[in-house]
């Protein structure tokens, strides 16, 4: 049963049109998290939100944007997407601030033609 | 800085034998907390096991177990009677404090490969 579900598996987008990514929990955890992974390198946070509030990394371009409109869902936004953003997204829960274990999703590979 | 620093890209191991997977971390912080998950191809990203700084004794689960050497500042992943399904991505992390939560950071990973 997955807990933490990420919508698509696998996006295609075209240059510099918006995409959105989906991820929703069903573990009611008050964190979430975006990380990019591009291929062969460890994951990178991009921002997470602790309940409301939002934590932008200070490296995350300004092209990512993320809505987390309840405790369940949370989106990520590429406004244009570049050849650069092709990624594979994975979106993660924490219980609680300490966050012992997160739990991830499936990720959304992202391919930008 | 690197904090979290896996000097493996790559590692092969015969079936049912053990392997260690290398981490090395760096932070000031007293309070951290180390992890390993792994990644098969599919993608997904699995929590295998956790090690609190101020844990006293290593952390296992089933056939993982973490070799903690808080003075060495290492925390190896021992992965004892290998199984083919193992084979994949093993990425070490660590817990570092932002504000009012924390976010893990990641190794550059190792990549195993289990012979039959």
């Amino acid at each position: 049963d997955a807990m933490v579900i990420q919508n698509p598996r696998y996006q295609v987008t075209q240059f510099g049109k918006p995409v959105t990514l989906s991820c929703s929990q069903t573990l009611n955890h008050n964190v979430m998290y975006w990380y990019q992974q591009k291929s062969s390198q460890a994951p990178k946070l991009l921002f997470h939100y602790y309940d409301k509030d939002f934590n932008n990394e200070a490296d995350t371009p300004d092209n990512f944007q993320s809505r987390r409109p309840n405790t369940s869902f949370c989106f990520l936004d590429i406004r244009s997407p570049g050849l650069g953003d092709a990624a594979m997204y994975l979106c993660a829960t924490a219980h609680g601030p300490t966050n012992e274990k997160l739990l991830f999703g499936s990720g959304t590979q992202l391919s930008v033609l | 800085a690197q904090k979290i620093t896996q000097t493996q890209p790559g590692m092969f191991v015969q079936e049912k034998e053990a392997v260690t997977l290398d981490c090395t971390y760096d932070t000031s912080d007293p309070s951290y907390g180390l992890f390993w998950y792994k990644q098969p191809s599919s993608g997904e990203m699995i929590f295998l096991i956790y090690q609190g700084s101020y844990d006293q004794q290593n952390a296992t689960e089933g056939r993982y177990s973490l070799n903690f050497q808080k003075a060495r500042k290492s925390a190896n992943l021992v992965i004892s009677a290998s199984q083919l399904g193992d084979s994949a991505m093993y990425f070490c992390a660590m817990r570092e404090r932002m504000d009012s939560s924390y976010k893990l950071i990641f190794g550059s990973g190792t990549r195993l490969l289990v012979r039959p």
